[in-house]
C-alpha cells in the first residue's frame, strides 16, 4: 500500500497569499496518478486537479498541481476566500487507491 | 451530470451489518462503462477508499475490509449497495458514495461524490 504524506498539516496565510501544498508518497506512484480534492467542513470532496497537473472542469487556473515519482506539489497562487479549506491528495495507480492525511488551509 | 445520493440507516448497533444504497440520477450505471465507489470519513480525520464495483457485479476492496465488505449493484434500480458487517465503534464515518472518472478501472480518480451520510456505532 501506498502511504501518503502530506505537509504542513495546517498553513495559516491570509487572503492573496501563496499556497504551497505537499504530498510525498512512500513509493512512486505510477504514471503520475495523483489527483487532489478540496473539502470544506460539511461538505464532500471536490476534484481539483488530476494526473498530478490537469485541471479539473471548472477549477480556476489559480489552482495548479505538479510533481512525479514520490512528490508532488499543490499551489494555489493567490488565496481567494472561498480557498480556506482543507486538501487531499489521492493516488490511483497502484490498488489499493489511498489517501493523505490532508492540509488545512486557514486564515492567518 | 450524474447527481449521487446516499440512503440508509444513522445508527447500528456494534456487530450488526451497516447497509447504505446510493442512488443515481442524471444517467443510467447501465452502460456507463464506469466503476462506483464507496469511500468513507471517520470525524476529523482523512478519507478511506472501501472499494468500488462494475455494472456487470465486478468488484475491488481495500484489503483490509474485505473480509467484511460486500459491495453490489442493482441497474434496474440505478443503485448500488454497501453491505459492511460486525461493525464495530471503529466503522463510525460519513459514508460518501462516489463515481469514477475514468473507464473501466478501479485506477482512477473521483469525479462525483454524494453528499455524504454520517453512520454512528453504538448500542
Amino acid at each position: 500500500e501506498i502511504v501518503l504524506t502530506q505537509s504542513p498539516g495546517t498553513l495559516s496565510l491570509s487572503p492573496g497569499a501563496r499556497a504551497t501544498l505537499s504530498c510525498r508518497a512512500s513509493h512512486s506512484v505510477k504514471s503520475s496518478y495523483l489527483a487532489w480534492y478540496q473539502q470544506k467542513l460539511g461538505q464532500a470532496p471536490r476534484l481539483l486537479i488530476y494526473g498530478a497537473s490537469s485541471r479539473a472542469i471548472g477549477i480556476p487556473d489559480r489552482f495548479s498541481g505538479s510533481g512525479s515519482g514520490t512528490d508532488f506539489t499543490l499551489t494555489i497562487s493567490r488565496l481567494e476566500p472561498q480557498d480556506f479549506a482543507v486538501y487531499y491528495c489521492q493516488q490511483y495507480g497502484t490498488s489499493p487507491l489511498t489517501f493523505g492525511g490532508g492540509t488545512k488551509v486557514e486564515i492567518k | 451530470q450524474r447527481h449521487l445520493q446516499e440512503s440508509g440507516p444513522g445508527l447500528v448497533k456494534p456487530s450488526e451489518t451497516l447497509s447504505l444504497t446510493c442512488t443515481v440520477s442524471g444517467g443510467s450505471i447501465s452502460g456507463s462503462l464506469y466503476f462506483w465507489a464507496w469511500v468513507r470519513q471517520p470525524p476529523g480525520k482523512s478519507l478511506e477508499w472501501i472499494g468500488s464495483v462494475y455494472e456487470n457485479g465486478s468488484v475491488s476492496y481495500y484489503p483490509s475490509l474485505k473480509n467484511r465488505v460486500t459491495l453490489s449493484v442493482d441497474t434496474s434500480m440505478n443503485q448500488f449497495s454497501l453491505n459492511l458487517r460486525s461493525v464495530t465503534a471503529a466503522d463510525t464515518a460519513v459514508y460518501y458514495c462516489a463515481k469514477h472518472a475514468d473507464f473501466w478501472s478501479v485506477d482512477n480518480w473521483f469525479d462525483r461524490w454524494g453528499q455524504g451520510t454520517l453512520v454512528a456505532v453504538s448500542s
